[in-house]
């Protein structure tokens, strides 16, 4: 049972635009959000984090948007540079319990 | 801050013999530890929590013969393939939490090790 989900494998986007990567949950028992963004052979490095309590947490080019009635969140990156190209994880936590990650999205600014 | 590391980076192995990863908290200390696994193109999957002091907690499906893990210290983890088999190839990447229960739940992840078992 995939409680996180990544619907599109890949995305790409021209550079200078806006990428917007999603994600769907289904265990409303989750309350803390994550996306990480992964090179090849690389461990995941952390991007940006939203609490259950909030619909938006912003960080630079970086903001998360998360919709609890519809179990969604999304990451907005605006504007998309080439260094953006990688492989972004989206996850999720009940309180101070292990991460459960999505399948990932590969992303592909285009120059 | 919030570095990990992990040694070694990339590693070989003949099958039957067994591996160690080490994953280390640089600057901060980690009372919990966590390894995934990473099959190509697909998402990283936990094996098992590590809490400095004691037992880990494995995901169902880990071998915990095979895969033994120790959290002996605060910033130290470390898992162990044994007798490695070519079917353990594959990318370990170990994580750790920073902050006090209820405070963070942010994981700070290493850079990985590559197994590769002939």
């Amino acid at each position: 049972d995939q409680q996180v989900k990544q619907n599109s494998p890949s995305l790409s986007v021209q550079e200078g635009r806006i990428s917007i990567l999603n994600c769907d949950y289904t265990n409303s028992m989750f309350d803390y959000f994550l996306w990480y963004k992964k090179y090849p052979a690389e461990g995941p490095t952390f991007l940006i984090s939203i609490s259950s309590i909030k619909d938006k947490n912003e960080d630079g080019r970086f903001t998360v948007f998360l919709n609890k009635s519809a179990k969604h969140l999304s990451l907005h990156i605006v504007p998309s540079q080439p260094g953006d190209s990688a492989v972004y994880f989206c996850a999720a936590s009940p309180m101070n319990e292990k991460l459960t990650f999505g399948t990932g999205t590969r992303l592909t600014i285009i120059p | 801050g919030a570095v990990v590391s992990q040694h070694p980076s990339w590693v070989i192995c003949k099958s039957g013999t067994s591996v160690k990863i080490e994953c280390r908290s640089l600057d901060f200390q980690a009372t919990t530890m966590f390894w995934y696994r990473q099959f190509p193109k697909q998402s990283l999957m936990l094996m098992a929590t590590s809490n400095e002091g004691s037992k880990a907690t494995y995901e169902q499906g880990v071998e915990k013969d095979k895969f033994l893990i120790n959290h002996a210290s605060l910033t130290l983890s470390t898992l162990t393939v044994t007798s490695a088999h070519p079917e353990d190839s594959s990318f370990y990447i170990c994580s750790a939490r920073v902050g006090a229960s209820g405070v963070s739940y942010e994981q700070y992840f290493g850079p990985g090790t590559r197994l590769t078992v002939t």
